[in-house]
């Protein structure tokens, strides 16, 4: 069974440019989740969907950051503009289900802003 | 409000050692459920263990098992006969998707 997959694994933009990460995750998960991993620190939710549904954006910064699950399957992360502080590790997780159910994680995408 | 204490940033323990990386929680809900996850320098995070709130026994994964001690709210993970591929970083996270800081741990040859 293939694991949740991400692209691109590493991207450095300038600031102000806009980026997108894409995450596929793994076949039949109805629960996908969007982290951001600072240096040194665990990881911090932005948004988990439940199918095509956001159920849980409460943390993602939507002035710049906007997120979309098309059919339920794949997801991407936008951010635009970015800013310097947006550099971190973009985790994505999925699992059959929310609540208890085990998150299988992604490689992540290393954001370098300069 | 939910929160995860890891207090241990760091540890050094020699190789086929037992480990203990510290966990404590705090939540008001009834029912939750407590993971522990260890992430190597290559970056993905892997799944270890979980521990439900009302599971009767402490979980047990292989060299892995959870003390957990629902009274005192807390979750720790133990690493039986630690090996030179147990360094990483580890963290606790509970079913509300909080996560901890995370402990470093490096195991000494």
């Amino acid at each position: 069974e293939a694991g949740v997959v991400q692209s691109p694994r590493y991207k450095i933009i300038e600031k102000k440019q806009p980026v997108a990460f894409w995450c596929n995750p793994i076949s039949g998960h109805n629960t996908l989740y969007w982290y951001r991993q600072n240096l040194g620190q665990g990881p911090e939710l932005l948004i988990r969907y439940e199918n095509e549904e956001a159920v849980d954006d409460s943390q993602l910064p939507k002035d710049r950051f906007s997120a979309e699950r098309l059919k339920g399957v794949d997801s991407t992360l936008k951010i635009q503009p970015a800013e310097l502080g947006d550099s971190a590790v973009y985790l994505c997780a999925s699992s059959k289900r929310g609540g208890a159910d085990t998150q299988y994680f992604g490689p992540g995408t290393r954001l370098t802003v300069l | 409000a939910q929160k995860i204490t890891q207090t241990q940033p760091g540890m050094f323990v020699q190789e086929k050692e037992a480990v203990t990386l510290d966990c404590t929680y705090d939540t008001s809900d009834p029912s939750y459920g407590l993971f522990w996850y260890k992430q190597p320098s290559s970056g993905e995070m892997i799944f270890l263990i979980y521990q439900g709130s009302y599971d009767q026994q402490n979980a047990t994964e292989g060299r892995y098992s959870l003390n957990f001690q629902k009274a005192r709210k807390s979750a720790n993970l133990v690493i039986s006969a630690s090996q030179l591929g147990d360094s990483a970083m580890y963290f606790c996270a509970m079913t509300k998707l909080i996560w901890g800081a995370g402990t470093k741990l490096i195991i000494k040859p």
